[in-house]
Order: structure tokens, then C-alpha cells, then sequence
């Protein structure tokens, strides 16, 4: 069945520093969605791409889709303290969303 | 107003118990789920309902038993408590199949004993 692979299952940071996280399917995805949940918290849905490629920016945070859509990325410029939690993808198959084990982020003020 | 609301928030219970875990959406979205992040933070899909209709089911125990009312409401109910279902169940909607975000739920913690 459809696998997403996350990596790095965690990292710190100290704040200001920049932090990415990869995510790799074993197939073509119709679209990769990225999440963020906080400690003690829900998924919220940050983002989706769709087109091979794809290059999407939200303040400091870069999503990139690869060119085959079986990667993506997210990168965090110059973290702060409110960017603490865990950072899931997803990628979108036919019929349901597989979503990866999370990479967790810590910073240090 | 909550968009999707998870009763209970957390749940004790003693092993070989029955529980039932309700969910609501107030989004118009006509797809549901219910997802179990264990200790590990890992989000695996249980169920999947569209319009009321079951269109994922995966290889989760026959003790779970999802049921959707309507495509408002999807409740889980759990039979035979086991010390291994504790975790925290997650309910979501989207507008359709996975081509839109997920919205879910705050979560209910349960831990069995």
C-alpha cells in the first residue's frame, strides 16, 4: 500500500535558526497536504499543492512540491518559539490521505 | 462556533467496557473520518464515511464500530475495552475525498485500565 516517509522524526533548533522537514512517497501523489499540531493539540491544516513542482509560501514557511510528486518539503526561515510542534504531511492517493509520522520541532529561545 | 466538536474530551475506562466517542461537524463537509494517533504521534485512518456511506474501513478490530446518523454526525463506539486502545481518537471532515484539508476534531483521550 501507499507509504510517506518523514524525516527527520525530530529536531531542535535554536530560535532563529531555519528547520526543514522532507517527506518521500513510494507513488505519485495526487497532492500532498501539510499539517501542524501543537503539544496537546489537533492537526490544523496548513497547506495543499497539487502541481508537479509547485512552489508555495506562507510568511516564513516555503512548501515545495516535487517535480515527479513523490517528495515534498517544508521549510521554516528563521524559527521563533511559536513555531513548536509536530509537522505532518499527507499525500493524497484515490481515495484517502496517508499521512506521514510527523517530524517534531522543538526551539530553544 | 466549534467546526468539528468531539464529545468526550477524555475518556478512563476499565478494560472489557463499552464506550461510544461522538462527533459533530457544522461545515457542510460531506466526508467524515475517525483517526487514532498513539504514544508515538503516528495518524492512522480508521473509517471514512461520505455522505453516510462507510468507503474506508481498515483493518481496525470489529470491536470499533463507526455509525453516521447523518453526514453531520459520525460516532465511534468501542466494544471490549482492551489495554491497547488507549490513545487519542481524532474525528475530521473534508468537503470531499482527499483532494481538500482536513478540519478535525480536538481530539478525545482514552485510556483504558
Amino acid at each position: 500500500g501507499q507509504q510517506v516517509m518523514q524525516i527527520p522524526q525530530y529536531q531542535h533548533v535554536q530560535e532563529g535558526e531555519d528547520f526543514t522537514t522532507y517527506c518521500n512517497s513510494s507513488t505519485t501523489l495526487s497532492n500532498i497536504q501539510w499539517y501542524k499540531q501543537r503539544p496537546g493539540g489537533h492537526p490544523v491544516f496548513l497547506i495543499q499543492l497539487v502541481k508537479s513542482g509547485e512552489v508555495k509560501k506562507q510568511k516564513r514557511l516555503t512548501f515545495q512540491f516535487g517535480e515527479a510528486k513523490k517528495n515534498s518539503s517544508l521549510h521554516i526561515t528563521a524559527t521563533q518559539t511559536t513555531d513548536v510542534g509536530t509537522y505532518f504531511c499527507a499525500g493524497g492517493g484515490s481515495e484517502k490521505l496517508v499521512f506521514g509520522k510527523g517530524t517534531k520541532l522543538t526551539v530553544n529561545p | 462556533d466549534t467546526a468539528v466538536s468531539q464529545t468526550p474530551k477524555y475518556l478512563v475506562t476499565q478494560m472489557g467496557n463499552d464506550k461510544s466517542i461522538k462527533c459533530e461537524q457544522n461545515l457542510g463537509h460531506d466526508t467524515m473520518y475517525w483517526y487514532k494517533q498513539d504514544s508515538k504521534k503516528f495518524l492512522k485512518i480508521m473509517f471514512s464515511y461520505n455522505n453516510k456511506e462507510l468507503i474506508i474501513n481498515e483493518t481496525v478490530p470489529n470491536r470499533f464500530s463507526p455509525k453516521s446518523p447523518d453526514k453531520a454526525h459520525l460516532n465511534l463506539h468501542i466494544n471490549s475495552l482492551e489495554l491497547g486502545d488507549s490513545a487519542v481518537y481524532f474525528c475530521a471532515s473534508s468537503r470531499g475525498i482527499p483532494l481538500y484539508g482536513y478540519t478535525f476534531g480536538s481530539g478525545t483521550r482514552l485510556t483504558v485500565v
